[in-house]
């Protein structure tokens, strides 16, 4: 069975401080990994997949097979950055579900 | 961008009544769609896979017979609460997969209250 761990459920940090916020996996395969934020009052959105190993908004995040993690990380966070982080596993190629893990909810304060 | 429509955004029921939730791609053709369900501060838990023109594929522990799900074209899914109880209340999320990347793109969800 595949499991998302998301260690922190709350995670506050000052305006320009770095921020990480942990992931931990648990497949048997090899699996995709994701990262989506969910703002205040707003949808789901992708911020980021280990395939395209994009920076999002200054957001990186890289899969590390051997600690099966996919923590996301960020130099210098924002105000604006304060929303809920969800990781998500899927067993990749057609197969589209999605694992969520519980999410991280992040506070930057100013 | 890619967007996803729910229809409506919030419903009140009474129980027994059955409600129905639209879920639709406005701008791509999605052959694959997912329904979450997401309780208050908890993560979102996978129903059920919306497939067009076949039957949908649910989660272990969700009723098929209570919640009807319908992939009727390649841009809507609906699902039906039939029979909706008090503790069928929560927050309804659909997806649907853009083939060209094969990337996700999320509803905004749809609040259901049973009283």
């Amino acid at each position: 069975a595949q499991r998302v761990t998301q260690p922190e459920k709350l995670l506050s940090v000052f305006k320009g401080a770095p921020v990480e916020l942990k992931c931990n996996y648990s497949y048997s395969g090899s699996p995709e990994l994701f990262w989506y934020v969910q703002y205040s009052r707003q949808r789901l959105q992708l911020l980021l997949r280990h395939i395209s190993r994009e920076s999002i908004k200054g957001f990186t995040a890289d899969l590390n097979k051997g600690e099966t993690s996919f923590h996301l990380k960020k130099p210098f966070a924002q105000e604006e950055d304060s929303a809920m982080y969800y990781c998500a596993l899927s067993s990749g190629g057609s197969n589209y579900k999605l694992t969520f893990g519980k999410g991280t909810l992040l506070t930057v304060n100013p | 961008g890619a967007v996803v429509s729910q229809h409506p955004s919030w419903v009140i029921c009474k129980s027994g009544t059955s409600v129905k939730i639209e879920c639709r791609s406005l701008d791509f053709q999605a052959t694959t769609m997912f329904w979450y369900r997401q309780f208050p501060k908890q993560s979102l838990m996978l129903m059920a896979t919306s497939n067009e023109g076949s039957k949908a594929t649910y989660e272990q522990g969700v009723e098929k017979d209570k919640f009807l799900i319908n992939h009727a074209s390649l841009t809507l899914s609906t699902l039906t609460v039939t029979s909706a109880h008090p503790e069928d209340s929560s927050f309804y999320i659909c997806s649907a997969v853009r083939t060209r990347n094969w990337e996700q793109f999320f509803g905004p969800g749809t609040r259901l209250t049973v009283l």
